[in-house]
């Protein structure tokens, strides 16, 4: 599985776009980018996952460049309860690679008033 | 509605003791995982199973082992527990390998 690498914390206003950048220079060809975060002292929680082109949900928008080596994590509106850690995670999704996830140190965003 | 439980929530336990973490869905989830999370490692993948009677190695399985005898249920075993394994362990499950469910955690002491 390709290496990520984050920043190690951001802060974001209330309100306002939060956006999270992960690097992924080595990523292969069938390799997905994943997120997930961990709110303080919960298990960690999926967000949204894409191969190549630009992914949307409830919860957020994931942009990742045309190249695949680096990708964008988009909270539109960021709120008090998104303060966490947020992992970026690159791996292939087939049954034979074992589901394992990678987890590196993510990034701490912390979402201010 | 569906879910996945830890228990016990919090364990102190003694160096050498067996000690058995549960971990329980009701999805009908056939992947299941342990995970340990320490400062300064992230989380790192323990043991995991695809179905009933399989189970694999994770990264830092020594001194842990598993067994899957219904879909429900993959309990982790501290076979001699040692301080070095005083940690938060998350059991997660999933059913197409994509998106993981995560427990609540289950946090141990070994003095």
């Amino acid at each position: 599985d390709a290496k990520t690498t984050q920043p190690t914390s951001m802060d974001c206003a209330e309100g306002r776009a939060a956006n999270l950048p992960c690097n992924h220079s080595t990523i292969s060809g069938n390799e997905y980018v994943y997120w997930y975060r961990q709110i303080h002292s919960q298990g960690p929680q999926y967000i949204i996952h894409g191969l190549k082109n630009n992914e949307t949900n409830e919860m957020a928008s994931l942009i990742i460049t045309e190249d695949r080596k680096s990708s964008t994590l988009i909270l539109p509106h960021a709120t008090l309860r998104d303060t966490a850690v947020y992992y970026c995670i690159v791996r292939v999704s087939a049954y034979n690679q074992g589901g394992k996830l990678i987890f590196g140190q993510g990034t701490e965003l912390s979402v201010k008033p | 509605d569906a879910e996945i439980t830890q228990s016990p929530r919090h364990k102190i336990t003694e160096t050498g003791r067996q000690v058995t973490l549960a971990c329980h869905q009701t999805w009908n989830h056939n992947n299941m995982f342990w995970y340990r999370q320490d400062l300064g490692h992230g989380l790192r993948l323990i043991h995991y199973s695809y179905g009933v009677h399989d189970t694999n190695k994770g990264e830092v399985s020594d001194g842990y082992s598993v067994s899957r005898s219904n879909t429900e249920d993959l309990p982790l075993t501290l076979e001699s527990a040692a301080s070095s394994q005083t940690s938060v362990y998350f059991c997660a499950s999933s059913a197409r390998l994509v998106e993981q469910f995560f427990g609540p955690g289950t946090r141990l002491t070994v003095l």
